[in-house]
């Protein structure tokens, strides 16, 4: 089992819809939680963290963090164009103390 | 500070050579990683620093390779005797502890093509 998995891709979503991004994780002992975007042939950048259970919202990016259920996902209301990239799950903390451990990435495609 | 900063941003080099990655991390931030990336995966831990300490090392990582942060600044990483398997993006991140959680930003990368 991998340690961070998300869910297989590619997604795609109509402009101005509701894209849903999920991510498990197996280690409990995890106690932070990032989603990062990346575009084609650039690096990760980060968008959203979370660490507490329930939801973080930062404009149109909600995160939802369930520890019990080991399950983290993004949120992305009003998608656009330009939201088309990989988006990556992390973890840190437990096994991964000090570094992130990441996902292997869900490619959204939002098309008009 | 604009950023994380690597350098060079590709490098093309022959099997067998070795090659030297530059890291220059946020000012402020502590904490130094070093990650892979292939096509169509996640990043992959190679190794991470504290100031100049290195905490943890992968334990996938062959003995090619090597780090260094000296002064708790800049960082290198340098691959010995490159094969074609090395190929990839090799990217840098730095972090603050001065907070909770490890919010890592990352640096443009550096393409690594071994021919």
């Amino acid at each position: 089992q991998k340690e961070v998995e998300q869910n297989s891709g590619p997604l795609s979503v109509p402009e101005g819809a509701i894209a849903s991004l999920n991510c498990t994780y197996s280690d409990r002992g995890s106690q932070s939680f990032f989603w990062y975007r990346q575009y084609s042939g650039k690096s990760p950048e980060l968008i959203m963290f979370i660490y507490s259970n329930g939801d973080k919202e930062d404009g149109r990016f909600t995160a939802q963090l369930n520890k019990a259920s080991q399950y983290v996902s993004l949120l992305i209301r009003d998608s656009q164009p330009s939201d088309s990239a990989t988006y990556l799950c992390a973890v840190s903390g437990g096994t991964s103390y000090g570094k992130l451990t990441f996902g292997q990435g869900t490619i959204l495609t939002v098309h008009p | 500070d604009t950023g994380v900063s690597q350098d060079p941003r590709h490098k093309i080099t022959k099997r067998g050579q070795n090659v030297t990655f530059r890291c220059d991390p946020i000012s402020e931030h502590n904490r130094l990683y070093w990650y892979r990336q292939t096509l169509g995966q996640g990043p992959e831990f190679l190794t991470y620093f504290q100031n100049e300490a290195q905490l943890e090392k992968s334990r996938l990582l062959s003995d090619r390779f090597s780090a260094e942060r000296p002064k708790g600044s800049f960082s290198t990483l340098e691959i010995q005797r490159t094969e074609q398997g090395d190929s990839a993006m090799y990217l840098c991140a730095s972090s603050s502890m001065t907070g909770g959680g490890t919010e890592a930003f990352f640096g443009q990368g550096t393409r690594l093509t071994v021919v």
